[in-house]
């Protein structure tokens, strides 16, 4: 199993450019999620899936932001306009039931 | 609702020392409870998980981590610390629905 896959792994933007972060969870896995970590805040959850249905995006900051998951092997974070402060290292997690997360190796999203 | 209290944003040992890192949580349902590790540029793997069986669990890399309900505790330990320990250490809640809620995290310093 090739674990979760993310893309890319390191951004770098203008500010006021639209970013795209994409995830391809463990298959068979039915919950995904989207994780902000900053040293400021720490792991915040942004928002998860279960079976392809958002069901929690209380963590969303702001309208800019905004997740997609069109089928069960494939989900996008989307970040416009992008702004210095949304500088961070993004992570998606999937899981099977309560069992626990596998984690991807995250992006590094740098807007300068 | 679920919270993480992760005592000491930065842990220092020597090389062979114990390791002793605490972790007190904070959950209205009976919880799951997990350590995960972060190496530098990495995403999290898992340590280790209690899901109300035994109490005291064993992960790998020679750690493991008692769950006190009377304390509200999982604190995550190692008899012998070794160089290769050096990473941040997450603990995590889960309770009642698929969201991990994570600690800030403890920075494992080892030293020779």
């Amino acid at each position: 199993d090739a674990g979760v896959i993310q893309s890319p792994r390191h951004e770098v933007t203008e500010m006021g450019q639209e970013v795209t972060l994409r995830c391809k969870p463990i298959s068979g896995h039915n919950s995904l999620f989207w994780y902000r970590q900053t040293m400021m805040r720490g792991l915040e959850l942004l928002i998860y899936f279960n079976n392809n249905v958002p069901i929690d995006d209380s963590g969303m900051p702001e309208d800019r932001f905004s997740a997609k998951m069109p089928n069960a092997s494939f989900s996008t974070l989307k970040i416009q306009p992008s702004e210095p402060r949304d500088s961070a290292v993004y992570f998606c997690a999937s899981s099977f039931s309560l069992y626990g997360y596998t984690f991807g190796s995250g992006t590094r999203l740098t807007v300068v | 609702a679920q919270s993480v209290t992760q005592l000491g944003s930065h842990v220092s040992v020597s090389e062979g020392a114990l390791v002793l890192l605490r972790c007190n949580y904070s959950s209205s349902v009976p919880p799951y409870l997990f350590w995960y590790v972060q190496y530098p540029n990495q995403g999290l793997q898992l340590l280790l998980k209690y899901t109300s069986a035994a109490t005291l669990v064993k992960g790998i890399n020679g750690f493991e981590a008692e769950f006190k309900k009377s304390e509200t505790s999982f604190h995550l330990t190692k008899p012998s610390a070794h160089m290769s320990d050096a990473a941040e250490y997450f603990c995590a809640v889960q309770g009642g629905s698929e969201k991990l809620v994570f600690g800030k995290g403890t920075k494992l310093t080892v030293n020779p």
